[in-house]
């Protein structure tokens, strides 16, 4: 089945630094998705992206559709302490039934 | 227009007994999902639903879980003679077109 390896596992930085995450995967999507979760909370939809190649930006954070649609990755610039969570990317197929696969998920932790 | 809701919020069982977990989609949507997380992991798909009928059920274990999405009411997770391996955090997503999905706050089911 599909699979999407999300990297890093985690990150603790300091606020104001900037972040880099990335998912990759051996299959095709038509959409990649970017959530955050909060402690005790259900994910948050941050970023869709629909087209390989696509660059879309949220405020502060910014995402890429890569070229061969096998890969994601997500920018937080300027973090601050409110950022801290974990953040899954998500790839959407379209052919024969409809799914959508999470990443393992990056956990930020950023300090003040 | 409220979001997605699941109750309870925490249910706690005993091994043998049944939990029953239900999701209220955001109004106007008609596709739901069902995810399972276990600590410090990602989302697992169970099961996706679209009114009244079960669509793909592909991640959902063959025996003692089943799901529904009736005509009128919520969308039921339910789980027969838990086990302590069924301890997790269980999502309920909704989306209006199969697309972006949106997540409740989960329900954290525990067994003792």
């Amino acid at each position: 089945g599909q699979q999407l390896n999300q990297s890093p596992q985690s990150m603790f930085i300091q606020e104001g630094e900037d972040v880099s995450m990335n998912c990759t995967s051996s299959s095709i999507f038509n959409t990649w998705l970017w959530y955050k979760q909060d402690p005790g909370e259900g994910p948050v939809l941050l970023i869709a992206l629909y087209k390989a190649g696509e660059l879309t930006s949220n405020g502060r954070l910014t995402a890429q559709f890569g070229i061969t649609r096998k890969d994601s990755f997500l920018n937080i610039s300027a973090s601050i302490p409110s950022d801290v969570g974990i953040y899954f990317c998500a790839g959407q197929l379209r052919t024969g039934g409809f799914k959508t696969i999470f990443g393992a998920g990056t956990r930020l932790f950023v300090k003040a | 227009n409220a979001g997605v809701m699941q109750n309870p919020r925490h249910l706690v069982r005993r091994r043998g007994q049944e939990a029953r977990l239900r999701c209220s989609p955001m109004k106007g949507h008609s596709h739901v999902y069902w995810y399972r997380q276990l600590p410090e992991e990602g989302l697992k798909f169970m099961v996706y639903l679209q009114k009244e009928n079960i669509i793909d059920e592909s991640g959902m274990p063959k025996e003692r879980f089943s799901a529904e999405f009736p005509k009128e009411g919520p969308s039921i997770l339910r789980i027969q003679q838990v086990v302590r391996g069924d301890s997790a955090a269980y999502f309920c997503a909704s989306s209006p077109n199969n697309e972006k999905l949106f997540f409740g706050s989960g329900t954290q089911l525990s067994v003792l």
